[in-house]
């Protein structure tokens, strides 16, 4: 039980360039998140989806694109990077059943864009 | 879902007890607290939550007052590991998203 893992952990992309971060998890969680932190400061959320087929905007979603095709993946598309979205982003996932459900989160990846 | 605030930072010795406020003091009656934590470059990892009563786990315990309108995390016998920014948030139910903010940075010491 591998948990929440993401790939890549390290990536830097060139200005309008583009590219997806995977992540996937292996608990059969219904919900998926994704979110950024930048230097000294909390989680962001960006996108998160309650099940496979839906997803929905979060607090910072301009610049992004997400799909929820299968239960287990939820990648996080950037269509034209800019330095702005130089960050670390954490993807989480959470059984989405009962009053108290609880996130649990990948190892991260760290994008900088130049 | 309510605000919180927190310390920005707190230091412990190895081995004493950690004690981290929160105060909300706008949570509505069917708000949860939730406390996670970040150690350096990791993801957050949840701790334990409560709505009313005092909770205890295997990592923490979790006093909230009798108004609601703060709570403390208890780390009973903190070690190094324990080093890492610690998020108190309150959520209306399971299924709505976090909102963290800054957190405190908690700093154990030999």
């Amino acid at each position: 039980n591998a948990g929440v893992t993401q790939t890549p952990k390290f990536r830097i992309l060139k200005i309008g360039q583009s590219m997806t971060l995977q992540c996937t998890q292996d608990m059969n969680h219904n919900y998926m998140y994704w979110y950024r932190q930048d230097p000294g400061m909390g989680l962001k959320l960006i996108y998160y989806s309650v099940g496979a087929g839906i997803t929905d905007k979060g607090e910072v979603p301009n610049g992004y694109n997400v799909s929820r095709s299968t239960t287990e993946d939820f990648p996080l598309r950037l269509e034209l990077a800019a330095p702005s979205q130089t960050s670390v982003y954490f993807c989480a996932s959470s059984p989405g059943q009962g009053m108290t459900d609880t996130q649990y989160f990948g190892p991260g990846t760290r994008l900088t864009v130049l | 879902d309510a605000k919180t605030t927190q310390p920005t930072s707190m230091d412990c010795a190895e081995g004493r007890a950690a004690n981290l406020p929160c105060n909300h003091s706008t949570i509505s009656g069917n708000e949860y607290v939730y406390w996670y934590r970040q150690i350096h470059s990791q993801g957050p990892q949840y701790i334990i939550h409560g709505l009313k009563n005092n909770e205890t786990n295997e990592m923490a315990s979790l006093i909230i007052t009798e108004d609601r309108k703060s709570s403390t995390l208890i780390l009973p016998h903190a070690t190094l590991r324990d080093t890492a920014v610690y998020y108190c948030i309150v959520r209306f139910s399971g299924y709505s998203t976090l909102t963290f903010g800054k957190g405190t940075m908690l700093l154990v010491s030999p």
